[in-house]
C-alpha cells in the first residue's frame, strides 16, 4: 500500500480536461510544497511534470497544470491528447524517516 | 545536457549482492548542487525511493532497506553506486538512479533528471 493515494484509474476524450488527485498527510503534501508529479509512459523513465506543486520545468507543455488544497495535490491535464497516454505519479517529501514517498500511480488512458 | 545512465548485472541470485552504478555525463557530481538517488519498480508496480547520496559522501536511506543497502560515490569517476545486499525475489524490479537539487536539511525536492533505468531479476 502506497504512502499517497491516488485513482487507480482515469480517463478523458482528446480535447477535453483531467484531474488526477493525490491524497496525503499533514506530514507530507500537506506540510510541505515539495509535491512532484511524473508521466512514464511504458518501458520509459518517468519524466518531471510538476515539482513545488505547481512548478513546470522547461519544456513541459502548459496544458500541465499542479495544485494542492490540504492534504491533497493535483495534477490537471487540459487538451487532452493521445501521448497523455500514460501512468502518473506523484511523489512528496515526508518529514517521518521515509523521506520521500510516492502515489501508486494513476493510469490515464485517452479514449 | 547531464544524463545519467545505469549499468551492471542483469540477473543476482538469492541471498547475494545486487551492484549497480550510474554513470553522470554533462555534468559534475561534484558541484554540490544535487542529491543523487536510487529509485526502484518492481514489475507492474509503482514507485519506491531507496536512499540518496550527496557529493560529500552524506547519505540517507529508506529505514525499510536501510540494513541491506549502501549507496557510495567516487567524484573521480563522476559515478555513485548501489549495492542491496540479501537479496529476494521482491528485489526484483527496474532501478534508476536520478537526481535532486539540494535542499538544507535532507529535504528531498523533485527528481529532475532520470536514467534509463536497468532491469535486475533476482533468481536461481
Amino acid at each position: 500500500q502506497s504512502a499517497l493515494t491516488q485513482p487507480a484509474s482515469v480517463s478523458g476524450s482528446p480535447g477535453q480536461s483531467i484531474t488526477i488527485s493525490c491524497t496525503g498527510t499533514s506530514s507530507d503534501v500537506g506540510g510541505y510544497n515539495y509535491v512532484s508529479w511524473y508521466q512514464q509512459h511504458p518501458g520509459k523513465a518517468p519524466k518531471l511534470m510538476i515539482y513545488e506543486v505547481s512548478n513546470r520545468p522547461s519544456g513541459v507543455s502548459n496544458r500541465f497544470s499542479g495544485s494542492k488544497s490540504g492534504n491533497t495535490a493535483s495534477l490537471t491535464i487540459s487538451g487532452l491528447q493521445a501521448e497523455d497516454e500514460a501512468d502518473y505519479y506523484c511523489s512528496s517529501y515526508t518529514s517521518s524517516s521515509t523521506l520521500e514517498v510516492f502515489g501508486g500511480g494513476t493510469k490515464l488512458t485517452v479514449l | 545536457q547531464v544524463q545519467l545512465q545505469e549499468s551492471g548485472p542483469g540477473l543476482v541470485k538469492p541471498s547475494q549482492t545486487l551492484s549497480l552504478t550510474c554513470t553522470v555525463s554533462g555534468g559534475s557530481i561534484s558541484s554540490g548542487d544535487y542529491y543523487w538517488s536510487w529509485i526502484r519498480q518492481p514489475p507492474g508496480k509503482g514507485l519506491e525511493w531507496i536512499g540518496y547520496i550527496y557529493y560529500s559522501g552524506s547519505t540517507y536511506y529508506n529505514p525499510s532497506l536501510k540494513s541491506r543497502v549502501t549507496i557510495s560515490v567516487d567524484t573521480s569517476k563522476n559515478q555513485f553506486s548501489l549495492k542491496l545486499s540479501s537479496v529476494t525475489a521482491a528485489d526484483t524490479a527496474v532501478y534508476y538512479c536520478a537526481r535532486s537539487k539540494f535542499v538544507p536539511a535532507a529535504i528531498l525536492d523533485a527528481f529532475d533528471i532520470w536514467g534509463q533505468g536497468t532491469m535486475v531479476t533476482v533468481s536461481s
